[in-house]
């Protein structure tokens, strides 16, 4: 069935250094991949999406990458602050929205 | 910005109830969803909705779910005969088209249920 694997489920980085987040999905039907950003008791906030047709975006501090050939999608995060610590979820479909597990992202001052 | 609006914030009912969850998706939009998330664990979909029908829905969206359109704004989620199982976040989403739009979630609805 339709699944979005993501890597790591946990990332403790210094303040300043970079973050990645992995996903890899298995409909070859999707065409839409979002990113979102959700703190403890809030609702899931988009940070950043990318489009099938596309194969990298950015947005200052924040890049995505999608490879369709090899089905996975990345986000990186640059200059990590201590504000960006929360869990982030990708996501990826056509219509419905099929979301990995999640990365607790921890970044330390 | 417009945003999604859901009511109410928690809700706690005993099991075997009825609960109606109520969402205001953003005006101009014409597609509607709802989410769960379990303590804990990811976001999953329960079920999409244009056109005043179901477009989709998930195995986890049984005979005991409906949703409904009741008015021009309103978009619901009923759950017939609650079990301890559906405790948990419940999301509604709406975006302008289908496919590759930005879906936008409201706040959510804390559903426990005894």
């Amino acid at each position: 069935g339709e699944n979005v694997e993501q890597h790591p489920s946990t990332l403790s980085v210094q303040e300043g250094d970079s973050a990645v987040i992995k996903c890899t999905y298995s409909d070859s039907a999707s065409n839409y991949f979002p990113w979102y950003k959700q703190e403890l008791g809030k609702r899931p906030q988009l940070i950043i999406d990318i489009r099938s047709n596309v194969g990298e975006k950015k947005d200052q501090r924040i890049a995505v990458t999608l490879n369709k050939t090899a089905k996975h999608f990345s986000l990186h995060i640059t200059e990590t602050q201590p504000e960006d610590s929360a869990v982030y979820f990708c996501a990826g479909g056509y219509n419905k929205l099929i979301f990995g597990a999640g990365t607790r992202l921890a970044v330390h001052p | 910005e417009p945003e999604v609006t859901q009511t109410p914030s928690h809700q706690v009912t005993q099991m075997g109830q009825e609960v109606i969850l109520r969402c205001v998706p953003i005006s101009n939009h014409l597609y509607f969803y709802w989410y769960r998330q379990i303590l804990g664990q990811k976001v999953e979909f329960l079920v999409s909705f244009y056109n005043n029908e179901i477009s989709e829905k998930s195995e986890i969206f049984d005979d005991q779910f409906s949703v409904e359109r009741p008015d021009g704004s309103n978009f619901t989620l009923k759950i017939r005969s609650t079990k301890l199982e559906d405790s948990a976040m419940y999301f509604c989403a709406s975006s302008a088209a289908r496919g590759q739009e930005t879906q936008y979630f409201g706040p959510g609805t804390r559903l426990l249920v005894l």
